[in-house]
């Protein structure tokens, strides 16, 4: 199974801020990766697609980038909407995995 | 719109069989291309990929899980069901399924939580 690492695990950071969240795949996923927000309490929603699309109704705040390997969220000046739980998810064949998740807090 | 809303027994023992609902508007899973995954998640963890269903009826499961899992549709009611054999603590999470767009999770439900207790 391709596994994925998120970078770093949790951040704080201000309203304003910009902030770039990365994720390692083990093996080349060549653009196939997705990005989801997790709100406290929520359920996860779709924010990026195919690395770099941004789904429909995402600000574009929001930017994906990457591909093989390496791949980067940045979110440019932070909202409050805007804290909560990232993850990544490879959408390269079966089985879809997920990252570990990365926790952006307010400072 | 498009909106799903999973449904569970809420709590149930281990080694018991845990069946999972998953109600949805919006879409029709006769329609090709169309696809419902269920995804997990413990409390304060991250998320874990279970099954989908594809339109044409074709099934994909997690490996590790594979044994326990059965994925079924009934696509004139608009519901998908999710059923994993002899639970045990270790399965307790919320639930959630998804509509897939292509092979990523383009619409969640709200999430049912299942706990396993004796």
């Amino acid at each position: 199974d391709i596994q994925l690492t998120q970078s770093p695990a949790s951040l704080s950071a201000s309203v304003g801020d910009t902030v770039t969240i990365t994720c390692r795949a083990s093996e080349n996923i060549y653009s196939y990766l997705a990005w989801y927000q997790q709100k406290q309490g929520k359920s996860p929603q779709l924010l990026v697609y195919s690395a770099k699309a941004l789904a429909e109704g995402v600000p574009s705040r929001f930017g994906g980038s990457g591909s093989g390997t390496q791949f980067s969220l940045k979110i440019n000046s932070l909202q409050p909407g805007d804290f909560g739980t990232y993850y990544c998810q490879h959408h390269y064949g079966s089985p879809p995995t997920f990252g570990g998740g990365t926790k952006l807090e307010i400072k | 719109q498009v909106t799903l809303k999973e449904s569970g027994p809420g709590i149930l023992q281990p080694s018991q069989t845990l069946s999972l609902t998953c109600s949805f508007s919006g879409f029709s899973l006769s329609t090709s291309g169309m696809g419902v995954g269920w995804i997990r998640q413990p409390s304060g963890k991250g998320l874990e990929w279970l099954a989908h269903i594809w339109w044409d009826d074709v099934k994909l499961y997690n490996p590790g899980l594979k044994s326990r899992l059965t994925i079924s549709k009934d696509t004139s009611s608009r519901q998908v069901f999710l059923k994993i054999a002899s639970v045990d603590t270790a399965d307790t999470a919320t639930y959630y399924c998804a509509r897939m767009q292509s092979t990523w999770f383009a619409y969640w439900g709200q999430g049912t939580l299942v706990t396993v207790s004796a």
